[in-house]
């Protein structure tokens, strides 16, 4: 299985653009690149998520390395409500959406 | 109105006792999931049913049942509970049981405490 590598643990500033890496670099064509957060006592909230192109939605931007060994997910400007665990997953296609959670980064927001 | 709701939100029990958590989606999905978040907070899949067929099953304990009666429901019946089994489950579901581009909708979690 295609693993990722993530931070243990990232700090912003409320207002400042953040940017989370993952590391995949033994991604295959045909696996997608998809990022959820776990807010406190909360569900996992799915993200965004991306295959070769950069993407962009009310959440967050996903910018996706051209070899695509790595990706960046980008919260453009944090919020207290945005500290929370973020997880980078590889779901591959026909593969019966088996997705396989790693430790994830956990983000904390500083007033 | 809740997308995945799971009954009940908290659940206290003896080793040894049977218990069930329900969940339910309104979302229309086809493919609805069962998830356990142990007190490392790991989260691993345990089970998987696409239109009431199970999909993927993890190693989970033969006392773990998951149960689908329609696409909308998907119930996790656990039998003779032990310790190990502490832990908070979450529900999801998604549309495409095998497409890899959709993304899944989690519950809020039933946090399951075995005395």
């Amino acid at each position: 299985d295609a693993k990722t590598t993530q931070p243990n643990s990232m700090e912003s500033n409320e207002e400042e653009p953040v940017h989370l890496p993952c590391n995949h670099s033994t991604i295959s064509g045909t696996d997608y690149i998809h990022w959820y957060r776990q807010l406190p006592s909360q569900g996992p909230e799915y993200v965004i998520h991306g295959l070769t192109s950069n993407v962009n939605n009310r959440m967050a931007s996903l910018a996706i390395a051209e070899d695509r060994k790595s990706s960046t997910l980008i919260l453009h400007r944090a919020t207290l409500r945005d500290a929370a665990v973020y997880y980078c997953i590889l779901l591959a296609i026909y593969n019966n959406n088996d997705m396989r959670f790693g430790a994830g980064t956990r983000l904390t927001v500083k007033p | 109105d809740t997308a995945v709701s799971q009954t009940p939100k908290y659940l206290v029990t003896q080793m040894g006792n049977d218990k069930s958590i329900k969940c339910e989606q309104n979302l229309g999905h086809d493919t609805m999931y069962w998830y356990k978040q142990d007190s490392k907070k790991f989260l691993k899949i345990m089970f998987s049913y696409n239109n009431k067929e199970l999909i993927i099953n993890e190693t989970v304990p033969n006392r773990f049942s998951p149960k689908s009666p329609d696409k909308a429901h998907l119930n996790l019946h656990i039998n003779s509970l032990e310790l190990g089994d502490s832990a908070v489950y979450f529900c999801a579901s998604s549309q495409g049981g095998q497409n890899g581009n959709q993304p899944q909708h989690f519950g809020d979690g039933t946090r399951l405490s075995i005395l």
